[in-house]
């Protein structure tokens, strides 16, 4: 099984739609959660981290269940420009006593006219 | 103003060759990694070095060595290169205690024919 696994989608929505992405992880051991935005060809990027309490950005909304070892990640008012891979990360200890990151495959979303 | 930079930004080499990625970052980060992105689209951690120490070593071939000279750069040698090492290359960093926000470069794709 996967460490992280989410729907890879496409998700192919209008402009101005709301979309959901829903990821899970295996680790019980997790302790941060983050999503981060992939564009086509270009390097991750930090969207946005993961509350248990769940954290709202503008038109960005995700929520962690740690007892379900689930993330989610709502978008509302889809824009053109939303369009991108979105990862699922977790950090889990490592050795030594450091962190590392495990990345989702990623959920591509096209938010079409 | 580029906060990590990556050379070179494409390769195609042969089989059997020895290649090298280079990486610089200049946001005084103590923490630097080595991540491959397969075509699958999955990003998995290589490598992570704190202020030029090894701390993290996923398994990974030997005929991959990450060399830091120092805690601004890491650089990646890969000997007798083989087909599936062809994949694309982020190098990122982070703070020391602040593994989620990891800054990445803008990736190396490597081609090996």
């Amino acid at each position: 099984r996967k460490e992280v696994e989410q729907d890879p989608g496409p998700f192919n929505v209008p402009e101005g739609a709301t979309v959901a992405f829903n990821c899970t992880y295996s680790n019980s051991a997790s302790q941060s959660f983050f999503w981060y935005r992939q564009d086509c060809r270009k390097e991750p990027k930090l969207l946005m981290s993961v509350y248990s309490s769940g954290n709202e950005d503008g038109r960005f909304t995700a929520q962690l269940n740690r007892a379900s070892q689930y993330i989610s990640l709502l978008i509302r008012d889809s824009k053109l420009s939303d369009s991108a891979t979105y990862l699922c990360v977790v950090t889990t200890p490592g050795s030594g006593g450091y962190n590392k990151l495990i990345f989702g495959a990623g959920t591509r979303l096209a938010v079409h006219p | 103003d580029t906060a990590v930079s990556q050379t070179p930004k494409y390769l195609v080499t042969q089989m059997g060759n020895d290649k090298s990625i280079k990486c610089e970052q200049n946001l005084g980060h103590d923490t630097m990694y080595w991540y491959k992105q397969d075509s699958k689209k999955f990003l998995k951690i290589m490598f992570s070095y704190n202020n030029k120490e090894l701390i993290i070593n996923e398994t990974v071939p030997n005929r991959f060595s990450p060399k830091s000279p120092d805690k601004a750069h890491l650089n990646l040698h890969i000997n007798s290169l083989e087909l599936g090492d062809s994949a694309v290359y982020f190098c990122a960093s982070s703070q020391v205690g602040h593994t989620d926000t990891q800054y990445f470069g803008p990736g190396t794709r490597l081609t090996v024919l």
